[in-house]
């Protein structure tokens, strides 16, 4: 069974602009979660979505945003990009939403310059 | 707010040493208890716990839960290079449950083990 995949793996981007990571779940799997983390925050929940519906979100700017599909894949974004986000964002995802063991993708590593 | 505190935040040990890793906890609506490994890549999901006082075993992986005192060990015996990792422990909670529920991690326990 394949594991959850991200794209891209490695992403360089300028103050200001936006960006869009991607997602695809373990099959069978509808809920995906998102993080960011940092050495000095460690991982932080940014949101979590199941049956293409946010159902939970973290303590973060409007700036980041996301969408999930009918066929679970999700995407987030993040607009007007700040030096500041720079982290490895991991998605993550279980069979139901709200569900304990969540299982992560490899990560994107955002660089903001 | 929800907090998972882990301690030590590093450790350098020898292989053949037992290491412990804690973790505390102060998370509305307690539902579960999780430990991750991450190495260079994604967290590996390691044990859930849910109830106090049950051991969960993994070949020299080990970890117990106390929900009266809200924290948590990661005990790893007979350590290997291939252990050194970052640990995480993740607390699974929310304020009215259901649609609030998400998870909260600590900042994690680097684990260095040299041969």
């Amino acid at each position: 069974k394949a594991g959850v995949t991200q794209t891209p793996r490695y992403l360089i981007k300028t103050r200001g602009q936006q960006v869009t990571l991607s997602c695809s779940p373990i099959s069978g799997h509808r809920s995906v979660s998102w993080y960011q983390q940092t050495p000095g925050q460690g991982l932080q929940f940014l949101f979590e979505y199941f049956s293409e519906t946010q159902r939970n979100k973290g303590n973060f700017p409007g700036r980041f945003s996301g969408r999930q599909f009918s066929n679970s894949r999700s995407e987030m974004n993040v607009s007007t990009l700040e030096l500041g986000d720079s982290a490895l964002y991991l998605c993550a995802s279980s069979r139901q939403v709200s569900t304990d063991t969540q299982y992560f993708g490899p990560g994107t590593r955002l660089t903001v310059l | 707010e929800d907090k998972v505190v882990q301690s030590p935040l590093s450790l350098v040990v020898h292989e053949g040493d037992t290491v412990t890793l804690n973790c505390s906890y102060e998370v509305t609506n307690f539902r579960s208890l999780l430990w991750y490994k991450q190495e260079k890549k994604a967290p590996t999901f390691l044990f859930m716990l849910t109830s106090s006082g049950i051991e969960k075993k993994s070949g020299r992986l080990s970890s117990i839960l106390d929900k009266k005192e809200l924290f948590s060990i990661l005990n790893i015996t007979a350590t290997q290079t291939g252990d050194s990792a970052i640990y995480l422990c993740a607390v699974g909670g929310g304020v009215g449950g259901g649609s609030n529920y998400k998870l909260t991690f600590g900042k994690g326990t680097l684990l260095t083990v040299n041969p």
